[in-house]
């Protein structure tokens, strides 16, 4: 059974750093590309970030394009979020998702359960 | 980007019911590449429909996925107490992968 299981979340303040992780069983983690989906309190599902399955390529969205940067150890079946200059709009649950292909294009078949990222004062 | 957006916002059914949801893109998905998700309050959220219409393994028949374009629906046949829940569209024809602001399917 596929499962993902996130890790690393909390209160941060405005400005700070936290590393989320995500560990991977059941499949082929090496196969798979893999991505952070967010969900801000009350808000509907924003892709963040993919790397594919080799590593070699990451994509970011804007919103955080220069402050997050994702990677993965395939010999360890994890993935990671290393988020910095975290803002109060970074608030919300990060899910970690497998990817159907390894390319980073395609679609997400299984999923975490989330981890809560609050960034407050 | 692909903005896609998602109609009704709320839906009032009762189980046994066919539900319809609509997913309306900005621009024609490329390839149809457009899939369906369910999330339930505190779980992961799983993959319904992908490819517009193809249902992964294990996903009841009674979850269907059509349209192309830019036009998209699910429709889910008859409403079982567990299909309750939040659904979500998503294109992932460009870059960068949307989703819809989600449809939430309510006991009336």
């Amino acid at each position: 059974e596929v499962q993902l299981l996130e890790s690393g979340g909390g209160l941060v303040q405005p400005g700070g750093s936290l590393r989320l992780s995500c560990a991977a069983s059941g499949f082929v983690f090496g196969n798979s590309a893999m991505t952070w989906v967010r969900q801000a309190p009350g808000k509907g599902l924003e892709w963040v970030s993919t790397i594919t399955a080799s590593g070699r390529d990451t994509y970011y969205a804007d919103s955080v394009k220069g402050r997050f940067n994702i990677s993965r150890d395939n010999s360890k079946g994890t993935l990671f979020l290393q988020m910095s200059s975290l803002r109060a709009e970074d608030t919300a649950t990060y899910y970690c998702a497998k990817e159907r292909g390894a390319s980073g294009r395609y679609c997400f078949d299984r999923w975490g359960q989330g981890t809560l990222v609050t960034v407050s004062s | 980007e692909i903005v896609l957006t998602q109609s009704p916002g709320t839906l009032s059914l009762s189980p046994g019911e066919r539900a319809t949801l609509s997913c309306r893109a900005s621009q024609s998905v490329t390839n149809n590449y457009l899939a369906w998700y369910q999330h339930k309050p505190g779980q992961a959220p799983r993959l319904l429909i992908f490819d517009t219409s193809t249902r992964p393994t294990g996903i009841p028949d009674r979850f269907s996925g059509s349209g192309s374009g830019t036009d998209f629906t699910l429709t889910l046949s008859r409403l079982e107490p567990e299909d309750f829940a939040v659904y979500y569209c998503q294109q992932y024809g460009s870059s960068p992968r949307t989703f819809g602001q989600g449809t939430k399917v309510e006991i009336k």
